[in-house]
């Protein structure tokens, strides 16, 4: 299965627009990538879902390249409440085994 | 609905005891999948149950073991325990069966558990 990997961290303006990219080299057309919010001593929270091109919902966009090498979660004007940890998780078809990538820290700042 | 409930919530061990973690999911879903947190590490998956049968595990040792029962709660165990399994245990549900496996999973508020 491949490794998942995201940036450790990233600063971020309230009011801003902010990209988090997930490395997960070759996944097949049927694995679906998803994104999770977690704020310290409480569990991932589900945020998006897709397996290929964009998807859009209330609070963010998924977008998913052709080479689907790799995934970037888009969060819109974030506010301070965004402030959290960002995993994505490649589900991988029919094997029922959810390995999360590295976790992206986002400090949203005033 | 209710969510995803884990117990302990919070608990201290010494190192060569064992200890057990409960989940009980939300109803309905009949899957539950496991997972050790730590600074460190990260978020690791340690095994996913379905209808009570182990459908994959990760690369933990055999120290570590679960089981699901018929109303779908599942329970972890961890023996002879070791300063490292200092962490935080999530459990996860979701549906399991009948539709794509997204990777949509609710999780619990985890089980932290210190070993001294």
């Amino acid at each position: 299965l491949a490794k998942t990997t995201q940036p450790i961290s990233m600063d971020s303006y309230e009011g801003q627009e902010v990209n988090i990219t997930c490395s997960h080299n070759n996944i097949a057309t049927n694995d679906y990538i998803t994104w999770y919010q977690q704020f310290p001593s409480q569990g991932p929270r589900f945020i998006i879902q897709g397996y290929k091109t964009k998807v859009t919902n209330e609070v963010a966009s998924l977008f998913i390249p052709a080479d689907r090498k790799s995934s970037t979660l888009s969060l819109p004007r974030v506010s301070l409440s965004d402030t959290a940890v960002y995993y994505c998780l490649v589900a991988y078809s029919g094997t029922y085994k959810y390995i999360f990538g590295t976790g992206t820290r986002l400090k949203v700042l005033a | 609905k209710a969510g995803v409930t884990q117990t302990p919530r919070y608990l201290i061990k010494t190192r060569g005891q064992q200890v057990t973690l409960s989940c009980s999911p939300i109803s309905g879903h009949r899957s539950v999948s496991w997972y050790q947190q730590t600074p460190g590490q990260g978020l690791q998956f340690l095994f996913e149950y379905f209808s009570e049968t182990q459908r994959n595990k990760g690369n933990f040792p055999g120290r570590f073991s679960g089981r699901q029962f018929s109303n779908s709660r599942s329970e972890m165990n961890v023996s002879t325990l070791e300063l490292g399994d200092s962490a935080l245990y999530l459990c996860a549900s979701s549906w399991g069966a009948g539709q794509p496996d997204t990777g949509e999973l609710f999780f619990g508020e985890g089980s932290r558990l210190t070993v001294l």
